[in-house]
């Protein structure tokens, strides 16, 4: 069955630090979603990719959080610099884009990362 | 008002009972609604998914529809122990196909035997 890959799988680093999370969707699925998830709220997107464009980056901090998708497959999220409030899971998810199948995410496994 | 709200529970519900799990939003126009399933420490996955008015059912899950009252609610018949998770809808906006999906904050069921 294909799967969304994520690592690392945990992740425990110092504020101030750098951190990144990579993402390899399922083949073939065009969009490919951040979210981040604190303990007992709902995943909160922060940022979306269609092929290698970004179609929302809202609610990304910019000054600290950025998203890649350079070649439109696989995508590399980084925080710099840590801080507390950034620990969270982050998920990875992707979709075909288009069809029925537009909105039907299928998740990694998440990163977890704690910022000491 | 949020785009997505759900009561956060914890909904406890004895095994082999109905569990009832609801959702409202607000973007009058959106056409497709999800329920995914998370259990502690992992990641959500699809169970349902809905984008006419009335009943879907699948197994011992059924979805239901009402966009003139904009809720969508999950079914869960025949409780089990397994079915103890949280559950999120999701929703996204209704002006193009691969959007912006919004989740609730999801509703901790607890089954108990």
């Amino acid at each position: 069955e294909a799967e969304v890959a994520q690592s690392p799988r945990y992740k425990i680093t110092e504020k101030s630090q750098a951190v990144a999370f990579w993402c390899d969707p399922i083949s073939g699925h065009a969009t490919l979603y951040w979210y981040r998830q604190i303990l007992g709220q709902g995943p909160e997107l922060l940022v979306q990719f269609q092929d290698e464009s970004v179609v929302d980056d809202s609610q990304l901090p910019k000054d600290r959080f950025s998203a890649e998708r350079l070649k439109g497959v696989d995508s590399t999220l980084k925080i710099q610099p840590a801080e507390l409030g950034d620990s969270a899971m982050y998920l990875c998810a992707s979709s075909s884009g288009t069809g029925t199948g537009a909105n039907v995410l299928t998740f990694g496994a998440g990163s977890r990362l704690t910022v000491l | 008002q949020k785009e997505v709200e759900q009561n956060s529970g914890p909904l406890s519900v004895p095994e082999g009972a109905i569990a009832s799990l609801n959702c409202t939003y607000s973007d009058r126009v959106s056409q497709s609604f999800f329920w995914y399933r998370q259990y502690s420490g992992k990641s959500p996955e699809l169970i349902m998914s809905i984008y006419s008015n009335g009943d879907k059912e699948d197994g011992r899950f059924t979805a239901q529809l009402n966009k003139a009252s904009q809720y969508v609610s999950l079914l869960i018949r025949d409780s089990q122990p397994s079915d103890s998770a949280t559950y999120l809808c999701a929703v996204p906006p209704g002006y193009s196909s691969a959007s912006k999906i919004i989740f609730g904050s999801g509703t901790r069921l607890s089954i108990r035997p």
